[in-house]
């Protein structure tokens, strides 16, 4: 099965300042890398996704990077707002194809400091 | 429109007893997933239902758990006996095709927190 590893565990900057998380996954047919912000008390929503015909895509201020061959992917956050304070999982598909079921990172609390 | 929702939102219970909590997916999602997250962990997948597909259950941690969809739509996951270990937030999602290249987004509850005295 896939094996999804998260960095950092924590990540504290200053707003306006960007934010960088990265994963690592094992399977080298995975298609699909998708990323999930969770506010307290509430659960994960998706906030961008990327397939793996692309090697970025953008949506205001935030963006994800894929590098295939590395088999790693980074969401970035720039200029950062207190609003983005939030834990973010990444995740990656168990299996190739359509398939579903993914698995997650272990997570990284973000902290925007005002 | 509506999202996926779940109850109760919280559940205290002594140990030993059985808890049934629920899930209402997103009118016709397919696909109901179980996680499972303990205290500022990540996701721990439980089971998964697609369709009339036999669910796949490889992530429920022991006999005492186990989980139903009935009529393809609400699901709720019963713990037998429950231990203190059983502790968490216990969030329900469900999502549309597993078609390849279909959107695989999955629409989270917002979670039963779940506390085993």
């Amino acid at each position: 099965g896939e094996n999804v590893e998260q960095h950092p565990s924590t990540l504290s900057v200053q707003e306006g300042d960007s934010a960088v998380i990265k994963c690592t996954y094992s399977d080298s047919a995975s298609n699909y890398f998708p990323w999930y912000k969770q506010e307290l008390g509430k659960g994960p929503q998706l906030i961008i996704d990327i397939r793996s015909n692309v090697g970025e895509k953008k949506d205001q201020r935030i963006a994800v990077t894929l590098n295939k061959t590395a088999k790693h992917f980074s969401l970035h956050i720039t200029e950062t707002q207190p609003e983005d304070s939030a834990v973010y999982f990444c995740a990656a598909p168990n299996r190739p194809g359509g398939y579903q079921k993914v698995t997650f990172g272990t997570g990284t609390k973000l902290q925007v400091i005002p | 429109g509506a999202g996926v929702s779940q109850s109760p939102s919280n559940k205290v219970t002594e140990k030993g007893k059985d808890v049934e909590l629920r899930c209402d997916p997103i009118s016709g999602h397919t696909a109901l997933y179980w996680y499972r997250q303990s205290l500022g962990q990540g996701l721990e997948f439980l089971i998964y239902f697609q369709g009339n597909s036999a669910p796949d259950k490889s992530g429920l941690p022991s006999d005492r758990f186990s989980a139903e969809r009935t009529g393809g739509s609400v699901s709720t996951l019963t713990i037998q006996r429950t231990q203190q270990e059983d502790s968490a937030v216990y969030l329900c999602a469900s999502s549309t095709s597993t078609l390849a290249g279909a959107d695989n987004e999955q629409f989270f509850g917002p979670g039963t927190r779940l506390t085993v005295l």
